[in-house]
């Protein structure tokens, strides 16, 4: 069963307008949100995170929006660019012994210029 | 500052044969995490260490894998005997434990069982 779940596997969005990714997650023991951007034939790096005391954490372009009540989170990337196209991965957490990053399966966006 | 550090980047083999993959975490992190990833399946978490010691290993598929981290700065994910169905991306990534969830990848190992 998959406790962290990104619906949209893929995205196509243009250049200039908002790019919005959604993430569910199932376990409200999860207290510690990130996101992760991956190019092909590169590993992930990390993009952004919230922790579950914000509902907002922002960072240039990107925004990350924490929805605690409905389990839900999204990454708003504004404006999008093409250099944004990539594979977008949501991954959770716990805290003490469930540390363990549980990750989504991805969102492929596509910013057409 | 150098990233964590994998090779090789892409190994191509024959089923049955012995596959060693390597990694050099950033130095001073203290946590090591081996993670597959497959279109299946995404990323899976294979095993992590935490000050050398693992940790975790409920996400190694089968007695065929085995990791080792002998040092702070050096592990390894073996498969002996290797199997085409291994055939997938590796990931290596190491964080520093108190510093938050945050973990940083490798480039990854490029695996092929043919």
């Amino acid at each position: 069963d998959q406790q962290v779940k990104q619906n949209s596997p893929s995205l196509s969005v243009q250049e200039g307008r908002i790019s919005i990714l959604n993430c569910d997650y199932t376990n409200s023991m999860f207290d510690y949100f990130l996101w992760y951007k991956k190019y092909p034939a590169e590993g992930p790096t990390f993009l952004i995170s919230i922790s579950s005391i914000k509902d907002k954490n922002e960072d240039g372009r990107f925004t990350v929006f924490l929805n605690k009540s409905a389990k839900h989170l999204s990454l708003h990337i504004v404006p999008s660019q093409p250099g944004d196209s990539a594979v977008y991965f949501c991954a959770a957490s716990g805290t003490g012994n469930n540390r363990k990053l549980i990750w989504g399966l991805g969102t492929s966006l596509a910013v057409n210029p | 500052d150098a990233g964590v550090i994998q090779s090789p980047r892409h190994e191509v083999t024959e089923m049955g044969q012995e596959v060693t993959l390597r990694c050099k975490p950033i130095s001073g992190h203290n946590s090591l995490f081996w993670y597959r990833q497959t279109m299946m399946r995404g990323l899976e978490l294979l095993i992590y260490f935490n000050n050398n010691v693992p940790i975790d290993d409920s996400g190694m598929p089968e007695d065929r894998f085995s990791a080792k981290m002998p040092n702070a700065s050096f592990s390894t994910l073996k498969i002996q005997p290797s199997e085409p169905r291994d055939s997938a991306v590796y990931f290596c990534a190491s964080s520093l434990l108190l510093a938050g969830n945050t973990i940083y990848f490798g480039e990854g190992s490029w695996l092929t069982v043919v």
